[in-house]
């Protein structure tokens, strides 16, 4: 049971390149979503997905886009990066906590993304 | 959109100290969650409150959700140099779209 994974780990880019993070998680949970961590801004949503076939805005969508590939792999797309998205990005699934009545996030390792 | 503040911003202290880390929003949520995260790594859950008055105990740590579900404490008896890290809040669920808000975090430094 490996919870939430992301690659890549690193990834350097220059201004106009475009890649994709994968992110997928064993644990059959519904949502998925994708956050970026900036210094002194916290975590940030920038699209999540409540289930298989649905995405939706977060707070800071522009720039990116996402897909959600089935209900375990949840990708976000950089179609033209900007030094602007050099940041640390996590992806995060939630589930229901048994017994408690209420859903929490499992998050992964992050990739740290910096952008020339 | 800020929904959750979180005090202080940063916090250095001498081992064994206490302290108290506050988490605070003008806006009622179903749950609040608590995380620590360690340079490098993600946000690892520690806690999960869901009713007014909640008090929940994890060893040394003491979580504290308000009576009107807006607001969050976190305590801490005894600091370690091992609970150096960031600590989150977030609120939210199936009551928002399962939309979750973070707080910007105390970052924590406990000197041995």
């Amino acid at each position: 049971n490996a919870g939430v994974t992301q690659t890549p780990k690193f990834q350097v880019l220059k201004t106009g390149q475009s890649m994709t993070l994968q992110c997928a998680q064993d644990m059959n949970h519904n949502s998925m979503y994708w956050y970026r961590q900036d210094p002194g801004m916290g975590l940030r949503l920038i699209y999540y997905s409540a289930s298989e076939g649905t995405t939706d805005k977060g707070e800071v969508p522009n720039g990116y886009n996402v897909s959600r590939l089935n209900k375990r792999e949840f990708s976000l797309r950089l179609e033209s990066a900007a030094p602007s998205q050099t940041s640390v990005y996590f992806c995060a699934s939630s589930g229901n906590l048994v017994g408690a009545g209420a859903d929490t996030q499992y998050f992964g390792p992050g990739t740290r993304l910096t952008v020339l | 959109t800020q929904l959750l503040e979180q005090s202080p911003q940063f916090l250095s202290i001498q081992e064994g100290e206490n302290l108290t880390v506050y988490c605070n929003s003008s806006s009622v949520f179903s749950s609040l969650q608590w995380y620590r995260q360690e340079p490098g790594e993600g946000p690892v859950l520690l806690v999960t409150v869901v009713t007014g008055g909640e008090v929940k105990k994890l060893k040394r740590l003491t979580f504290q959700f308000g009576d009107a579900r807006k607001d969050s404490s976190l305590h801490i008896t005894a600091a370690q140099p091992g609970d150096t890290g960031l600590y989150l809040c977030a609120g939210g669920g199936p009551d928002t779209g399962n939309q979750f808000y973070f707080g910007t975090g105390t970052s924590l430094t406990v000197i041995p």
